[in-house]
């Protein structure tokens, strides 16, 4: 149970161009999700909190033109990156809290390539 | 605010040999701890997590780890390392028990080698 389903999981796009990510809770209703970045061979560093319903809250230091978060729904949190450029190349996860559970669940994970 | 600090981004070991990877956390309200482990292009798998009660925790494939207070510490241990363990490790910090947000916190992950 508890499983978080993103997509894609791997996109190729120009720069200039907008991605969108998806993370769908499968088996529960997610109130509250998390989107990290996560560069080769470092940590995931927290972009932002996104609750359903209302608008996220971003970490320090990202860009919230950027990095569009969308929690439309009690299964659905997007992330957009808009105008790519080659430094916005990253592995992007989702997390979503468990409820009635101290724990968390994370999707697998999208690699994003700007070119 | 919460930060964890994992000592040792690299960490070599022969198989078989005892694992452990040191963590210490900093938050201002009790800590719910967590210690997940990635292998390469993918997500992240929860070993083992500390909410409250028993100070010794034990997880899959082996691993355990102990919340010690006095320490700010919550390192992981496996008696004997496998080829398999080779993976990169997280831990984790969270204001879960206090906070209707719950933002989870990694630290800068640690490389597990092992040696044949």
């Amino acid at each position: 149970g508890a499983v978080v389903s993103q997509h894609p999981s791997w996109v190729i796009c120009k720069s200039g161009t907008s991605v969108k990510i998806e993370c769908r809770s499968l088996d529960f209703q997610a109130t509250t999700m998390f989107w990290y970045r996560q560069f080769p061979k470092q940590s995931l560093m927290l972009m932002a909190t996104s609750n359903e319903g209302s608008k996220a809250t971003y970490e320090q230091g990202v860009e919230k033109d950027k990095f569009l978060i969308n929690h439309a729904s009690l299964t659905l949190s997007t992330l957009t990156v808009t105008s790519a450029h080659p430094e916005d190349s990253s592995f992007y996860i989702c997390s979503a809290r468990v409820p009635r559970s101290s724990g968390y669940t994370f999707g697998s994970g999208t690699r994003l390539t700007v070119v | 605010a919460q930060s964890v600090t994992q000592l040792g981004s690299h960490v070599s070991v022969s198989e078989g040999a005892l694992v452990l990877l040191r963590c210490n956390y900093s938050s201002s309200v009790p800590p719910y701890l967590f210690w997940y482990v990635q292998y390469p292009n993918q997500g992240l798998q929860l070993l083992l997590k500390y909410t409250t009660g028993a100070t010794l925790v034990k997880g899959i494939n082996g691993f355990e780890a102990e919340f010690k207070k006095s320490e700010t510490s919550f390192h992981l241990t496996k008696p004997s390392a496998h080829m398999s363990d080779a993976a990169e490790y997280f831990c984790a910090v969270s204001d879960l028990g206090s906070s209707n947000t719950g933002k989870l916190i990694f630290g800068q992950g640690t490389t597990l080698q092992v040696k044949p």
